[in-house]
Formats: structure tokens, sequence, C-alpha cells
């Protein structure tokens, strides 16, 4: 799976959209783009995910560039709550158990 | 109603002892994983079952033993615990096939180990 890049922190005043970077510029054909966040002693929770067409849900937009080496998670309308560490990660679709790596992250500050 | 559940919450045993932790999903899927984060926040995949089959195993020492009863149940037994295992497990749940377009993997709400 295609390794990932992430700043360590960013902070964002509350209200505000909130911008998190990730660079996956060995990234391959068939692997998606998935974002995962973890709040403070919790378990990590799915945001979203996408291929290579920007994605909106109902928590956040994922814009992935033309070339697909990197990507921004859109959190449009921060709150306190989205206080969390957001992590980047890059793997195929292939059935079956599949894991999960996490690097270090980005730590994300939301400011009142 | 809780999808991903784990017990004990917390656990504190000393050196040496054996201890299981224990996981349940009501959610219907049919894989399920053991993750570890260490003191330094580090998550990393221990783990994975699907339909009671090991299917993912890590490097992880033989004191370490997963065992699924049923798709609903992944439990982790350990062994002579050592200081190195203090950490939070998280175990999770997925459901690989068509019912979402991509895997999308359930976290519980980990349980904090701490070795004496």
């Amino acid at each position: 799976d295609a390794k990932t890049t992430q700043p360590t922190s960013m902070d964002c005043a509350e209200g505000r959209a909130a911008n998190l970077p990730c660079n996956h510029s060995t990234i391959s054909g068939n692997e998606y783009v998935y974002w995962y966040r973890q709040i403070h002693s919790q378990g990590p929770q799915y945001i979203i995910h996408g291929l290579k067409n920007n994605e909106t849900n109902e928590m956040a937009s994922l814009i992935i560039t033309e070339d697909r080496k990197s990507s921004t998670l859109i959190l449009p309308h921060a709150t306190l709550r989205d206080t969390a560490v957001y992590y980047c990660i890059v793997r195929g679709t292939r059935q079956g158990a599949q894991k999960l790596v996490f690097g270090q992250g980005t730590r994300l500050t939301i400011n009142p | 109603d809780t999808a991903v559940s784990q017990t004990p919450k917390y656990l504190v045993t000393q050196m040496g002892n054996d201890k299981s932790i224990k996981c349940e999903q009501n959610l219907g899927h049919d894989t399920m994983y053991w993750y570890k984060q260490d003191s330094k926040k580090f998550l990393k995949i221990m783990f994975s079952y699907n339909n009671k089959e090991l299917i993912i195993n890590e490097t992880v020492p033989n004191r370490f033993s997963p065992k699924s009863p049923d798709k609903a149940h992944l439990n982790l037994h350990i062994n002579s615990l050592e200081l190195g295992d203090s950490a939070v497990y998280f175990c999770a749940s997925s459901h690989p096939l068509a019912r979402q377009p991509q895997e999308t993997q359930y976290f519980g709400p980990g349980t904090r180990l701490l070795v004496l």
C-alpha cells in the first residue's frame, strides 16, 4: 500500500473550514484514499474515501488532485468536537480482510 | 446501541499474568480485527479474522492468541504479560463484500491495558 505524508499538526478557528492535506505520490491506479480520525481516548472513526473524483458526505469533502498524488480533506465548518488526529490512508480494494496502515496523522486543533 | 464493544475498558495487571480482552460486534460483519496503539500513539494491526478464520497475522509474539467463537466475537488472550504489552487495544469489524462500496472498518472504544 502507498505511503502517505501529512503535516504533524494544524490549527483552525471554530466555524472556519479546516483543510487537511495529504501527499501520496506513489499511489497506484486501483488504490483508494481513505480518511479516518481519532478523537482523544476513542477508537478511530471513518470519515470518507475516494478514488479519483471529489467526494462529499455529511462529515466532510475529499478533493483529490487530477494526478492523484495528493488530496485534501475539508471540514467545512469546524467545531470544537472536530479536534482529533486525522489519518490519511491509501490502500487497494482486494476482497477479504484488509489491514489499515496508520501513519502519524495530523493533529487538528479547533480553537474557539 | 453499541456497534463494536470491548470489555474491559481498563485492565491493570501484574507482569506474568494471563488476561483476556473481549470484543463483540452487532453489525452483522464477518471480518474482525485487533489493533494495538502504543504509548507513541502509533496504531498497528495485529490480527484479522474472516468468518472465524485467521486471515491476517502480523509479527506478534506467540503470547498473543486471538480466538473467534463466532462471527460476532473476537477475543484476545495474552499470556505471560510483559511491561511492553501496555497499550490501548482496539477491536474493529468490517464487511468486505458488496454491502458497502468499499470496506469501512468500525472500531470499538478500546481497552487500556497497563502492565505493572
